[in-house]
Parts: C-alpha cells; sequence; structure tokens
C-alpha cells in the first residue's frame, strides 16, 4: 500500500520567514495529494490540494510543488503568522485505494512572534 | 464548520466494553470515511462507505465494525476495548468516491478508554 513520509516533525520560525514541508509517497499510481491543517483538538481543515496532473499551485501564502518523478510533493508557507501555528499534514490518495487518505507523520509548526 | 456532525464528542469508558460513535455527514454527501487519530499512529484510515456499501478498508481491527445507513448517516462500533484503542476517531464525507472530491472532517469524538 501506499507510504508517505513528512519532515521535518516540528518547524519552528521567526514571523515573518517563510516554512516549508516535505513529503514523499511510494504508489505512483496516487493522484491526489492533499494538505490539511490540524490545529490543538480540533479537526483537519483542508488547507491547500494537487492533482497529480499539475506541478505548482499557489493560494496567496501558500504554496504546493509536485515532483511526480521524484514522488516528492512540498508545502511552502511565506510571511508566516502566529496564526500559521497548528499541525500540518500532507496525505496522498488515489482511485484504485478507496481513496483512502493515507497521511505524513505531521509536522508541527511553530511560528515565534 | 464542515457540516459534518459527530456524536458523542468525549466517551470514557473501561476496558472490555462496547461503544458505539455516530457520524452524520454534509447534506447531499453520500460517501463517509472513518479515520482513527493516535499518538503512535499518527492519523489512520478505518474505512469508506459509499451510498450504504463497504469500499474499502484499511487497517481496521476485527474488534472494529462499521455500517452506514439508508439515511447516509454512519456509525463506528468498537467492541472489547483496550487501552490502545484510546485516540480520537474522526468520520469525515465526500459527495463521491473521485479521488479529487474533498473529504470534510467532523470534530472528532474522543474516546478515553481506562
Amino acid at each position: 500500500g501506499e507510504n508517505v513520509e513528512q519532515h521535518p516533525s516540528t518547524l519552528s520560525v521567526q514571523e515573518g520567514d517563510s516554512a516549508v514541508i516535505k513529503c514523499t509517497y511510494s504508489d505512483s499510481a496516487s493522484n491526489y495529494f492533499p494538505w490539511y491543517k490540524q490545529e490543538l483538538g480540533k479537526r483537519p481543515q483542508l488547507i491547500i490540494d494537487i492533482r497529480s496532473n499539475v506541478g505548482e499551485k499557489k493560494d496567496q501564502r501558500i504554496a504546493v510543488t509536485l515532483n511526480k518523478t521524484a514522488k516528492h510533493f512540498s508545502l511552502h508557507i511565506t510571511e508566516t503568522q502566529p496564526e500559521d501555528s497548528a499541525v500540518y499534514f500532507c496525505a496522498a490518495i488515489h482511485n484504485n485505494a478507496g481513496n483512502m487518505l493515507t497521511f505524513g507523520g505531521g509536522t508541527r509548526l511553530m511560528v515565534k512572534p | 464548520d464542515s457540516g459534518v456532525t459527530q456524536t458523542p464528542k468525549h466517551l470514557i469508558t473501561a476496558t472490555g466494553q462496547r461503544v458505539t460513535l455516530r457520524c452524520s455527514p454534509r447534506s447531499g454527501d453520500l460517501s463517509v470515511y472513518w479515520y482513527q487519530q493516535s499518538l503512535d499512529q499518527g492519523l489512520q484510515f478505518l474505512i469508506h462507505y459509499y451510498n450504504g456499501e463497504e469500499r474499502a478498508k484499511g487497517n481496521i481491527l476485527e474488534r472494529f465494525s462499521a455500517q452506514q445507513f439508508p439515511d447516509l448517516h454512519s456509525e463506528l462500533n468498537l467492541s472489547s476495548l483496550e487501552l490502545g484503542d484510546s485516540a480520537l476517531y474522526f468520520c469525515a464525507s465526500s459527495s463521491g468516491t473521485n479521488s479529487y472530491n474533498e473529504q470534510f472532517f467532523g470534530p472528532g469524538t474522543r474516546l478515553t478508554v481506562l
């Protein structure tokens, strides 16, 4: 089955700096890669996603890149703010696996004011 | 608010007991997914139902079972509970079975097994 690895597990940045979280996946059949933000004790919320036929997608301060050949995808957050502090999860999914999301281990992002 | 509801919010029970977690999907969503989030295992897929039929199973224990009813709500039954079953259980829903359909997560049920 699919295996998703995520790095780093914790990331501390100063407000205004950029943050990058990286993930790798194992199943070349995966075709959709969402990123979720989870605040303490709350539900995961989708913040951005990318399909396998797209190399990059941007939404304001958040961008995601995908390298299908290397099976890598990354989340980039620019001009970080204290409210960006949360746990971020990458995930991979493909139709043939019953739409189950396979999550990475999560990255705890701390933005220091 | 995602539109997905889960009850109860918290559940405290003893080892060996059986509990039922309930999920109501967003209006119009036919797919329901269950995920388990624990400190040591992270977020793990348990099972997917679409319009009443099981579509996929993850690493779901034999002590766990689920079903989706004609009104599309779903229940996750956990039996012979062990300490290690303590976790946050999320339900998610999506409109269809396409992998691109966004999964909307409910607020979760926190299960504590003592």
